[in-house]
């Protein structure tokens, strides 16, 4: 069975500090591992994914992801908080068959 | 724009009616999938297609929901005999799958979000 647990609901920064949004997941199978954004009003975006190649991730907008087998965590992070992060984040596992199992998702607020 | 486009964006509708909402993907993917998100949720997988062939429907939430995808391109999902908790977003998404591996990259629509009455 697939799961993912989004530790925290809501994430506040102030901006130019460093994001930590945090994701365990559960696979029974070599998962796949993606994060995605949501600002409101709009479409999921991607921002990057893990595919068992290496195993610091690079996304878009300078957030990266570490894939840790031994924590089962893939945890998203970016050294300095912009205004225009805020927006609610997903962390993604896929299933045997490319379903993709979502978490609940983490709101991170970005302060001035 | 070529992404994933999904049509109503919004749908008002009063409980007992059936409502469609439509599903364009990115030309060249082969596979379709249909989403729901609840308020302070996460999206919650319904069904997907690889070209026309429904291959996963046991999510779906009840025999009032079906989908379609008829010509391989764009999908219908049909909610019958709405009732108030299906207000909810229906969220779409395509990806282009060559081989059997995994990592398959899902690119959302915006969703259409629906209020029943």
């Amino acid at each position: 069975a697939q799961s993912v647990t989004q530790l925290d609901s809501h994430v506040s920064v102030s901006e130019g500090t460093p994001v930590l949004l945090r994701c365990n997941y559960s696979s029974s199978y070599s998962p796949s591992l993606f994060w995605y954004v949501q600002h409101p009003n709009k479409g999921l975006q991607l921002l990057l994914k893990y595919t068992s190649a290496a195993t610091l991730v690079k996304g878009i907008n300078g957030f990266e992801a570490e894939f840790k087998k031994s924590e089962t965590s893939f945890h998203l992070t970016k050294p300095s908080a912009h205004m225009s992060d805020a927006a609610e984040y997903f962390c993604v596992v896929t299933a045997a068959f490319n379903k993709f199992y979502f978490g609940s998702g983490t709101k991170l607020n970005v302060k001035p | 724009d070529t992404g994933v486009s999904q049509d109503p964006r919004h749908k008002i509708t009063k409980r007992g009616q059936n409502v469609t909402f439509r599903c364009d993907p990115i030309s060249e993917h082969n596979r379709l999938y249909w989403y729901r998100q609840t308020l302070g949720q996460g999206p919650e997988f319904l069904t997907y297609f690889q070209n026309e062939a429904q291959l996963e429907k046991s999510r779906l939430l009840s025999d009032r929901f079906s989908a379609e995808r008829p010509k391989g391109s764009f999908s219908t999902l049909e909610i019958q005999r709405t009732e108030q908790g299906d207000s909810a977003m229906y969220l779409c998404a395509s990806s282009l799958v060559e081989t059997s591996a995994s990592g398959e990259t899902q690119y959302f629509g915006p969703g259409t979000r629906l209020l029943v009455l």
